[in-house]
C-alpha cells in the first residue's frame, strides 16, 4: 500500500457525459501528478499540482482539468467524454524535495 | 525516436532464472532513473531508483545505468513466480520540484513455476 487513495475504483459511463476522479496523497506530501495508461500509449503524464498550484503540464486534453484544493488531495475533471478516453487513470505524489514518486491504485474509467 | 524504448515481450522464464530488463533513452539530459513493477490492473509499485552510472543492488535486484550508452537495466536474481508483472522503466531531468517523468511502455515478465 503506497499510502496514496483513489475513488472510485471503477468508473463506467456515456460518451458526451462528464467524470470526476478524486486523490488523496500521502501523508504529508504536497506534489500530486495525474497520468492515464492505455494499452497503446503506455503511461502518460497529464498534470502535475504542488501545494495548490499548477507546476507542470503533460499531454492533457483541453476537455481535462485537474485541481488541488487545500487539504491537498485533488481532483481530475474530464469532460465530452469519448470511447477514446477509457483507460486507467493514475494520481501519484512525492514528498517534498523529492522526485520519487508514489503511486495510488487507479481508477478504471469505461466510455461506452 | 521515442524518448523512452522498452521491448514490451512477454519475456518468459522459469523459476530461478536470472533475469535482464532494460530500456534506452534518448534524452542525454535524463539523471535520474527509476524503474517500477506493476501488477495487472495495479497501480505502479517504485522498486529502485538511481541517480548515478553504475550499479544499486537491492536483494535479488540490481539496478544498472550506463549515461555513456543511454542504456538502463533491471537485473533480478533467482526469479520467483510473485515475479510475474509488467516493468517500467521511468526517468527525468532533475528540476527540484518540477521533474517529471518519462515512462517507458514496460516489459511483461512471465516466471514459470
Amino acid at each position: 500500500d503506497s499510502g496514496v487513495t483513489q475513488t472510485p475504483k471503477h468508473l463506467i459511463t456515456a460518451t458526451g457525459q462528464r467524470v470526476t476522479l478524486r486523490c488523496s496523497p500521502r501523508s504529508g506530501d504536497l506534489s500530486v501528478y495525474w497520468y492515464q495508461q492505455s494499452l497503446d500509449q503506455g503511461l502518460q503524464f497529464l498534470i502535475q499540482y504542488y501545494n495548490g498550484e499548477e507546476r507542470a503540464k503533460g499531454n492533457i486534453l483541453e476537455r481535462f482539468s485537474a485541481q488541488q484544493f487545500p487539504d491537498l488531495h485533488s481532483e481530475l475533471n474530464l469532460s465530452s467524454l469519448e470511447l477514446g478516453d477509457s483507460a486507467l487513470y493514475f494520481c501519484a505524489s512525492s514528498p517534498q524535495g523529492s522526485d520519487t514518486q508514489y503511486f495510488g491504485p487507479g481508477t478504471r474509467l469505461t466510455v461506452l | 525516436q521515442k524518448e523512452v524504448e522498452q521491448d514490451p515481450g512477454p519475456l518468459s522464464v522459469p523459476e530461478g532464472a536470472i533475469v535482464s530488463l532494460n530500456c534506452t533513452y534518448s534524452n542525454s539530459a535524463f539523471q535520474y532513473f527509476m524503474w517500477y513493477r506493476q501488477y495487472s490492473r495495479k497501480g505502479p509499485e517504485l522498486l529502485m531508483y538511481t541517480y548515478s552510472s553504475g550499479n544499486k543492488e537491492d536483494g535479488r535486484f540490481t539496478a544498472q545505468v550506463d549515461k555513456s550508452s543511454k542504456y538502463i537495466s533491471l537485473f533480478i536474481r533467482d526469479s520467483q513466480p510473485s515475479d510475474s508483472a509488467t516493468y517500467l522503466c521511468a526517468m527525468s531531468v532533475i528540476v527540484p520540484g518540477y521533474s517529471t517523468l518519462t515512462f517507458g511502455k514496460g516489459t511483461m515478465l512471465l516466471v514459470s513455476p
